[in-house]
């Protein structure tokens, strides 16, 4: 079956710009939750969404936000870009969230 | 909130030996999730624990969770060149918000 699909796969923006990120999870998977990888600050946790209500978010400022559809894609948007947003934005899914995740290969975004 | 501890940073050993990471929670955990990420690559889900004292086996690999249910470790025996890459522990305390360790980075010469 498919993986996790992420798009793009690279992005280039400019500070003040804004972004936005897709994630398709597995079919049948409808937790979706997404992290930002940075060299010095690993794996930090964004948000999580199941059902499209988000159920729990990381501590990042109010410029990062997502949503849920019904079919189970989500979007992440990161207004107002600054140079730190550069990163890789990894999504996960999994059946219903807490446990086993499969990582899409992310999206790399940089920001100049 | 919840703390996690993951050590070493950084293990570098020779093809053949032994390779060990921990993980510590400062919280009682309801599970606790290994991922492996290879250089460029995305993290990959190895396995999860989820009862105290519990220890599984994949291959090489013996992944334990601690009585207490807050710490855990993955040891690898005698390393290959294709365990190279950084170790996750992602420990869950029950919600639905999985925080990952800072991750083991393995080097291994031939």
């Amino acid at each position: 079956k498919a993986g996790v699909t992420q798009t793009p796969r690279y992005l280039i923006k400019t500070r003040g710009q804004q972004v936005t990120l897709s994630c398709s999870p597995i079919s049948g998977h409808r937790s979706v939750s997404w992290y930002q990888q940075t060299p010095g600050q690993g794996l930090q946790f964004l948000f999580e969404y199941f059902s499209e209500t988000q159920r729990n978010k990381g501590n990042f400022p109010g410029r990062f936000s997502g949503r849920q559809f019904s079919n189970s894609r989500s979007e992440m948007n990161v207004s107002t870009l600054e140079l730190g947003d550069s990163a890789l934005y990894l999504c996960a899914s999994s059946l219903a969230g807490g446990a086993g995740y499969t990582f899409g290969s992310g999206t790399r975004l940089t920001v100049v | 909130g919840q703390q996690v501890m993951q050590i070493p940073q950084y293990q570098h050993v020779q093809e053949g030996e032994d390779f060990t990471t921990y993980c510590k929670s400062s919280t009682t955990l309801s599970n606790i999730q290994w991922y492996k990420q290879r250089p460029g690559g995305h993290p990959v889900f190895l396995i999860q624990l989820v009862k105290s004292g519990e220890v599984k086996k994949q291959k090489r690999l013996t992944f334990q969770f601690g009585e207490a249910k807050k710490n855990s470790s993955l040891h690898i025996t005698a390393t290959q060149t294709t365990d190279v890459g950084t170790y996750f522990c992602a420990p869950n305390t029950g919600g639905f918000k999985t925080i990952f360790g800072a991750g083991t980075r393995l080097f291994v010469k031939a």
